[in-house]
């Protein structure tokens, strides 16, 4: 079973409606939990950072942690064209450097 | 936020040459780094973590001896591709980790492509 479980999509939504992105992970030490957006040809950029349990929210960004049942969301409201991108998990143990990353999830939003 | 700059975006070059990938951290000191690769439509893959003022560890399966890296300030990591071959083109990013808050910042990569 690898460490992080996401689905890669692609996901197609119209402008305007809510994103869901989801990722299961198996390594109960994880701590911390990140959400990054990557355009085409471009580096990751982070997008949430979430650290345990517990719900964050930034502007149309929302990130959720569920320890106990080892998931993590990210919801965009309001989604726009300019959203369109591949969306990456990570997520880490405290103390440790390395990151496990899902791997990605392309999505589209359509004008 | 943090910035990181990688550099260069974009390097050509011939097979049995070296290059050489540089990443910085602008406006925080950054005691690790770290550098991945990518394959298209791939996650991204970790090749080594690097240390100011110590050896690079390295992942399994990634050549030492052909990844050179460097980090030799708090604001500087260089990774070194010796004697290139055309299966080593491929999109090497850097990160680094900010000391206070923990968050890793990403560089915006480096595309190489090997003739």
């Amino acid at each position: 079973q690898k460490e992080v479980e996401q689905d890669p999509g692609p996901l197609s939504v119209p402008e305007g409606a809510i994103v869901s992105l989801n990722c299961t992970y198996s390594n109960s030490a994880f701590q911390y939990f990140m959400w990054y957006r990557q355009y085409s040809r471009k580096g990751p950029e982070l997008l949430m950072y979430t650290y345990s349990s517990g719900n964050k929210e930034d502007g149309r960004f929302t990130a959720q942690v569920d320890k106990s049942s080892k998931y993590i969301s990210l919801f965009i409201r309001d989604s726009q064209p300019s959203d369109s991108a591949t969306y990456l998990c990570a997520m880490s143990a405290a103390g440790e450097g390395r990151l496990a990353f899902g791997k990605g999830n392309q999505v589209v939003v359509i004008p | 936020g943090a910035v990181v700059s990688q550099h260069p975006s974009r390097v050509i070059c011939k097979s049995g040459t070296s290059v050489k990938i540089e990443c910085r951290s602008l406006d925080f000191q950054a005691t690790t780094m770290f550098w991945y690769r990518q394959f298209p439509k791939k996650s991204l893959m970790l090749m080594a973590t690097s240390n100011e003022g110590s050896k690079a560890t390295y992942e399994q399966g990634v050549e030492k001896d052909k990844f050179l890296i460097n980090h030799a300030s708090l604001t500087l990591s260089t990774l070194t591709v010796t004697s290139a071959h055309p299966e080593d083109s491929s999109f090497y990013i850097c990160s680094a980790r900010e000391g206070n808050t923990g968050e890793l910042f990403f560089g915006e990569g480096s595309r190489l492509t090997v003739l």
